[in-house]
């Protein structure tokens, strides 16, 4: 089983449509969450991360975290063209310079 | 914000020669810096984590002979794929840790651009 699981996608959505990326992951210890976005050609930039369960806001991207049942989520409203992207998940231990886990990532296309 | 500078951002070379990938700090100091490949669509496999002054730490199935890696300061790190053949090409991303007080993270994980390696 893998630490992170992501569904690669492809996911195509018309322009202004909500968009709901998730990830599962299966070390209960994991305490940090994050979300990257990745251009083509380009390194990943972060997007949004949390620590533990909650919720996170920053303008039209919001992030979730269910430590319960292991599970992260990543919305975005009002979709735009350039939010085609690869949607990373990665998660990581808390404490210390501990490495990032990867999904496998979601690729969005957002079509006018 | 923390900027990491990664060159080349595009590099052809011919089997068997060596090729050196860098990866600058720009304003902050790196003490760890993590070196990632990436194959078409797919995610980052993370190969090695460089720490400033001492030897890299491999993940299984990474040749280290292969795979150089060298962080001699706090700015930067390199990593050179020697001897390369056709299967060694790929995207190479380097990663820095940026500050977080008292090693609390803080969201500060930033990348380089990546280097997209062809060996012909």
């Amino acid at each position: 089983q893998k630490e992170v699981e992501q569904d690669p996608g492809p996911l195509s959505v018309p322009e202004g449509a909500i968009v709901s990326l998730n990830c599962t992951y299966s070390n209960s210890a994991f305490q940090y969450f994050m979300w990257y976005r990745q251009y083509s050609r380009k390194g990943p930039e972060l997007l949004m991360y949390t620590y533990s369960s909650g919720n996170k806001e920053d303008g039209r991207f919001t992030a979730q975290v269910d430590k319960s049942s292991k599970y992260i989520s990543l919305f975005i409203r009002d979709s735009q063209p350039s939010d085609s992207a690869t949607y990373l998940c990665a998660t990581m231990f808390s404490g210390g310079y501990n490495k990032l886990i990867f999904g496998a990532g979601t690729r969005l296309a957002v079509h006018p | 914000g923390a900027v990491v500078s990664q060159h080349p951002s595009r590099v052809i070379c011919k089997s068997g020669t060596s090729v050196k990938i860098e990866c600058r700090s720009l304003d902050f100091q790196a003490t760890t810096m993590f070196w990632y490949r990436q194959f078409p669509k797919k995610s980052l496999m993370l190969m090695a984590t460089s720490n400033e002054g001492s030897k890299a730490t491999y993940e299984q199935g990474v040749e280290k002979d292969k795979f150089l890696i060298n962080h001699a300061s706090l700015t930067l790190s390199t990593l050179t794929v020697t001897s390369a053949h056709p299967e060694d090409s790929s995207f190479y991303i380097c990663s820095a840790r940026v500050g977080g007080i008292g090693g609390r993270y803080n969201g500060g994980y930033t990348f380089g651009s990546g280097t997209r390696l062809t060996v012909v």
